[in-house]
């Protein structure tokens, strides 16, 4: 299948710093690439969509100006947190769009992860 | 407002069984569901999907069913081995649009070898 990579895997930072995590398809180009949080024994929930050339589509409630997103390649998406707090310590995780299939027949549409992005903010 | 639900946290099944995950979503403009399975710190691994235009996908032990009318989705895996142990996340798309996915909260399978 198809490989999405992140880094780095795992980030412990002072209070007020920014970090930036990196976000790679590795062997495919995807236009749109989507950026997760997730909290301990809950969902992954939306935080933006990261569309190639454009500003991304930030979900209802996420600071843009907080999280700032820049898809500069077809296979490159960055989630920049900017002045991080302690509540924002999260397993952060991001996806590509990619369409599947074998034999050269397209079989259909999902989102390939990354393996996710441990911040811990002190 | 939880558009995709998992009403069951957890699950436990014997090594050779079958394992049904259910999941139940509101909206009725979703028209694209999928199946992912997790462990923990590891980002979510595609396992299977399905198009509303279906009411069933197969892909080797893992079945997808689909029921419009009733707004509910399972997975069936058969027969359950231990290493399918993890969360699984259902998820629902629309297929115009951002294609943005929305996931359920998710069910922790453990399967007893």
């Amino acid at each position: 299948g198809a490989v999405v990579s992140q880094h780095p895997s795992r980030v412990i930072c002072k209070s007020g710093t920014s970090v930036k995590i990196e976000c790679r398809s590795l062997d495919f180009q995807a236009t749109t690439m989507f950026w997760y949080r997730q909290f301990p024994k809950q969902s992954l929930m939306l935080m933006a969509t990261s569309n190639e050339g454009s500003k991304a589509t930030y979900e209802q409630g996420v600071e843009k100006d907080k999280f700032l997103i820049n898809h500069a390649s077809l296979t490159l998406s960055t989630l920049t947190v900017t002045s991080a707090h302690p509540e924002d310590s999260s397993f952060y995780i991001c996806s590509a769009r990619a369409r599947y299939g074998t034999g050269g027949s397209v079989q259909g549409e999902t989102q390939y992860f990354g393996p996710g992005t441990r911040l811990l903010v002190l | 407002d939880q558009q995709v639900k998992q009403n069951s946290p957890s699950l436990s099944v014997q090594e050779g069984r079958i394992s049904i995950l259910n999941c139940d979503y509101t909206n009725s403009m979703f028209d694209y569901f999928l199946w992912y399975k997790k462990y923990p710190a590891e980002g979510p691994t595609f396992l299977i999907s399905i198009s509303s235009i279906k009411d069933k996908n197969e892909d080797g032990r893992f079945t997808v069913f689909l029921n419009k009318s009733a707004k509910h989705l399972s997975l069936h895996i058969v027969p359950s081995q231990p290493g399918d142990s993890a969360v699984y996340f259902c998820a629902a798309s629309r297929t115009v649009g951002t294609y943005k996915y929305i996931f359920g909260t998710g069910t922790r399978l453990k399967v007893l070898a």
